[in-house]
């Protein structure tokens, strides 16, 4: 199976901040990664796609990169409604894994 | 717009099965691959299983932790997908989202419970 990490776990940040979470995976997985943003009691919301393709609707502040094993989320300016836990995932193998999360709270 | 809504979550005994069902609606049902994720309570999330759709034969796939207990199997006529749970254990007590299978997982219902307890 495809190991998923991400750094840091949790971050305190301010509205305005810029923010960079990083994924990576244990194994080369190209561009078949996306990003989910989880509210407390929500359902995961998809942010990016391909690795840095931006779904429909999702602002502009959020874009995605890297390939291969190693890939970032950034956030260009903090919102309030930006504080959530972000997940990255794999879709390159079966079985699909997810990273274990990263806290975006306030500083 | 898209919508699917899980339901049939319950407080089940350790042993014992359980159907869960997503009522999709706002899409073509029938194109997509479906997919089944759980998060356990405080915990991350965890890919369950998928339902390919009928071009490719409605081939599945699964977990490992739920392979041979699972089923993910779908009803393109009612636009359902459903999850059969069969030999719950205590571990599998988490909330289960359906999701739609494209562009990464581009949409989610709002989950259902199932506690698995004695």
């Amino acid at each position: 199976d495809i190991q998923m990490t991400q750094s840091p776990s949790s971050l305190s940040a301010s509205v305005g901040d810029r923010v960079i979470i990083t994924c990576r995976a244990s194994q080369g997985i190209g561009y078949s990664l996306t990003w989910f943003q989880q509210k407390p009691g929500k359902a995961p919301k998809s942010l990016i796609y391909d690795a840095s393709s931006l779904q429909s609707g999702v602002p502009s502040r959020f874009s995605g990169s890297g390939s291969g094993t190693d890939f970032t989320l950034t956030i260009s300016s903090l919102k309030p409604d930006d504080f959530a836990t972000y997940y990255c995932q794999q879709y390159h193998n079966y079985p699909y894994t997810f990273g274990p999360g990263t806290k975006v709270d306030v500083k | 717009e898209v919508q699917l809504v899980e339901s049939g979550g319950d407080l089940v005994q350790p042993g014992g099965s359980l159907r869960l069902s997503c009522a999709a609606s706002g899409f073509t049902f029938s194109d997509y691959f479906m997919d089944w994720v759980r998060q356990a309570p405080g915990k991350g999330l965890e890919w369950v299983g998928r339902n390919r759709n009928k071009a490719n034969s409605y081939t599945t796939e699964y977990a490992a932790s739920v392979k041979g207990r699972f089923t993910v199997s779908r009803d393109d006529s009612n636009n359902s997908l459903y999850l059969h749970m069969n030999s719950l254990k205590t571990e599998d007590t988490a909330v289960y989202y359906c999701v739609r299978g494209r562009k990464g997982f581009d949409s989610w219902g709002q989950g259902t419970l199932v506690t698995v307890s004695s």
